[in-house]
């Protein structure tokens, strides 16, 4: 069965500083991986999509994730958070035939 | 020109009653979802429809029932409300059904409050 699994629900981190969500994997075909920021009382956006094109995948607001197949990972990164970061990232996964399923979540805080 | 649009925002009744809440997509897209975001923000797929035809039913009570009266609408009434039913309601539309990559556009969600 497929699943996604964010390791960490909160990560602290203080601007300016690198940002590093991870999040792994359970397929048993080759997925499509999602990342998708909430911001409070909002929906979810997508930040980038992995569809088997390129490992490292770059999205909005400068966040980039590298795909991983040895490692079933795909972790978010951003070189430097800004307080405008704050929010929750999902991580996500569908194959054929399949609905998006999501991971828990992580609460991203950004301190000045 | 709100891609997905859901109404009400914010949805505050008791116990017993139904209620409906609606979604709308301008996106052409040929898929709609409904998602259950739960109090600790877990997501989870209720409903899908891909051209007016139910794909998706997951393990929902029979008190929700999904109703896509076109491609561009997918609205969700659930009767005999329970507090259990609070949360938050994501509606999603995406170009075609799950696994061929295509990302979904997200409502921005209601909330319902049971008392």
């Amino acid at each position: 069965a497929q699943s996604v699994t964010q390791l960490g629900s909160h990560v602290s981190v203080s601007e300016g500083a690198l940002v590093l969500l991870r999040c792994n994997y359970s397929s048993s075909v080759p997925p499509y991986l999602f990342w998708y920021v909430q911001y409070p009382n909002q929906g979810l956006q997508l930040l980038l999509k992995y569809t088997s094109a390129a490992t490292l995948v770059k999205g909005i607001n400068g966040f980039e994730a590298e795909f991983k197949k040895s490692e079933t990972s795909f972790h978010l990164t951003k070189p430097s958070a800004h307080m405008s970061d704050a929010a929750e990232y999902f991580c996500a996964l569908n194959q054929a035939g399949t609905a998006l399923i999501f991971g828990k979540g992580t609460t991203l805080s950004v301190s000045s | 020109d709100t891609a997905v649009s859901q109404t009400p925002k914010y949805l505050v009744t008791q116990m017993g009653n139904d209620k409906s809440i609606k979604c709308e997509q301008n996106l052409g897209h040929d898929t709609m979802y409904w998602y259950k975001q739960d109090s600790k923000k877990f997501l989870k797929i209720m409903f899908s429809y891909n051209n007016k035809e139910l794909i998706i039913n997951e393990t929902v009570p029979n008190r929700f029932s999904p109703k896509s009266p076109d491609k561009a609408h997918l609205n969700l009434h659930i009767n005999s409300l329970e507090l259990g039913d609070s949360a938050v309601y994501f509606c999603a539309s995406s170009q075609d059904y799950g696994g061929r990559g295509s990302p979904l556009h997200f409502g921005n969600g209601t909330r319902l409050t049971v008392t």
